[in-house]
């Protein structure tokens, strides 16, 4: 069983549109949950971070960790073109050092 | 902003040949990594690098790679006999504390092994 599971997608939503991106990991050791964003040839730039469950908002998007189900979110309102990337989820132990990644859901908006 | 940089952008080499990438991480940042990301593949984790040895590295960073910060601002990542299947881009990122929130990182070192 791989440790962080991520449908590649592509998914395609038209712009105003709410995405929906998600992810499943195997291991609840996992503690800290993050989502990033990379665009074409260019290195994951942090977009959110949560610890343990729970929701959290910044502007447009909304992560939400769901322990008990092994599930993390992110959720963007009113999806703009330039949203238009690769969303990469990614987990992290307590303590640890290396951080585990999903294999990235691709996303094109729609004007 | 601050931010990591890398160089060079894209470095051709010839098999068996000894390639070194360069990486400046953000000058307060303590802990160092490098990744690396195969063509249409995950961000695979290769090492972390805290107060100048290596603190975590995995089954993909062998004897044939080895991490150095030679003065106060530089982070390499050497290969020192490049293998066809080390064609990647290759990502540096810091943070200022072992930090479970996530790093910066920098836009990568495409490595094509010809």
């Amino acid at each position: 069983q791989k440790e962080v599971e991520q449908d590649p997608g592509p998914l395609s939503v038209p712009e105003g549109a709410i995405v929906s991106l998600n992810c499943t990991y195997s291991n609840s050791a996992f503690q800290y949950f993050m989502w990033y964003r990379q665009y074409s040839r260019k290195g994951p730039e942090l977009l959110m971070y949560t610890y343990s469950s729970g929701n959290k908002e910044d502007g447009r998007f909304t992560a939400q960790v769901d322990k008990s189900s092994k599930y993390i979110s992110l959720f963007i309102r009113d999806s703009q073109p330039s949203d238009s990337a690769t969303y990469l989820c990614a987990i992290r132990n307590t303590g640890g050092f290396k951080t585990i990644f999903g294999a990235g859901t691709r996303l094109f908006v729609k004007a | 902003e601050p931010e990591v940089t890398q160089t060079p952008s894209h470095q051709v080499t010839q098999m068996g040949q000894e390639v070194i990438l360069r990486c400046v991480p953000i000058s307060n940042h303590l802990y160092f990594y490098w990744y690396r990301q195969i063509l249409g593949q995950k961000v695979e984790f290769l090492v972390s690098f805290y107060n100048n040895e290596i603190s975590e590295k995995s089954e993909i960073f062998d004897d044939q790679f080895s991490v150095e910060r030679p003065d106060g601002s530089n982070f390499t990542l050497k290969i020192r006999s490049t293998k066809l299947e080390d064609s990647a881009m290759y990502f540096c990122a810091s943070t200022g504390d072992n930090s479970n929130y996530g790093y910066t990182f920098g836009s990568g070192t495409r490595l094509t092994v010809v």
